[in-house]
């Protein structure tokens, strides 16, 4: 079975600064997807940023990316600029890329806080 | 609308009562997932469906869960004699194609249900 582990329950970075939040996995599949997901107050799970895992190329979105590092099963999120609106909880998400019922499977989370 | 929906936002149930959740997918979308959070926690999967069949329950946590998707469009997750431990966020997400091969189809969630078994 697939685990997710994220080990920062919560985090804090000021305004317009650099974060970096951490995520593990174990898996014994070679092709899947990572994720982050940004989850805010209103309970919407929102897709921030995904990671094919037979790409060596980190992805990228605008101030979101990737640290992908497949032998350490390590996969970071980073938020540069952070803004007021990036306070959220961020949850990191693994998910076959073969095979049916591509269900996803989440960490526990990390709550960021943003302050001025 | 746009985006998946799910009602009623909020549920308080007492102990032993059966209760009812329903989502909708975005239009057209053909695949279906719940997934149950608990408070502090990720969430995790319950159930799928391609259109209306459903093709894994491996996450229902007991046959006190009950899904379905009639028409393969809106699905209602039912619980049956709710006990404390049901207290939860249940989340919706659809996504458009099948979810099989190696084809990615993100998948969108609704706002969930926020239930509260007394």
């Amino acid at each position: 079975a697939q685990t997710v582990t994220q080990s920062q329950p919560e985090m804090s970075v000021q305004e317009a600064e650099t974060v970096t939040l951490s995520c593990t996995y174990d898996t014994s599949e070679s092709d899947y997807y990572l994720f982050w997901y940004k989850q805010p107050p209103s309970r919407q799970m929102i897709l921030v940023i995904r990671q094919e895992a037979y790409k060596q190329q980190n992805a990228t979105e605008n101030r979101f990316s990737v640290n992908f590092q497949k032998a350490a099963k390590s996969f970071s999120l980073k938020i540069s600029d952070s803004q007021l609106g990036d306070a959220a909880m961020y949850f990191c998400a693994y998910r076959r890329r073969t095979g049916t019922a591509s269900k996803l499977t989440f960490g526990t989370g990390t709550r960021l806080q943003v302050t001025l | 609308g746009a985006g998946v929906s799910q009602s009623p936002r909020y549920k308080v149930a007492k102990r032993g009562q059966d209760v009812a959740l329903r989502c909708d997918p975005i239009s057209g979308h053909v695949s279906l997932f719940w997934y149950q959070q608990a408070l502090g926690q990720g969430p995790e999967f319950l159930t799928y469906f391609q259109n209306e069949a459903q093709l894994d329950k491996s996450g229902l946590p007991s046959d006190r869960f009950f899904a379905e998707r009639p028409e393969g469009s809106v699905s209602t997750l039912k619980i049956q004699r709710t006990q404390q431990e049901d207290s939860a966020v249940y989340l919706c997400a659809s996504s458009r194609g099948r979810e099989i091969g190696n084809s990615y189809n993100e998948q969108f969630f609704g706002p969930g249900t926020r239930l509260t078994v007394l």
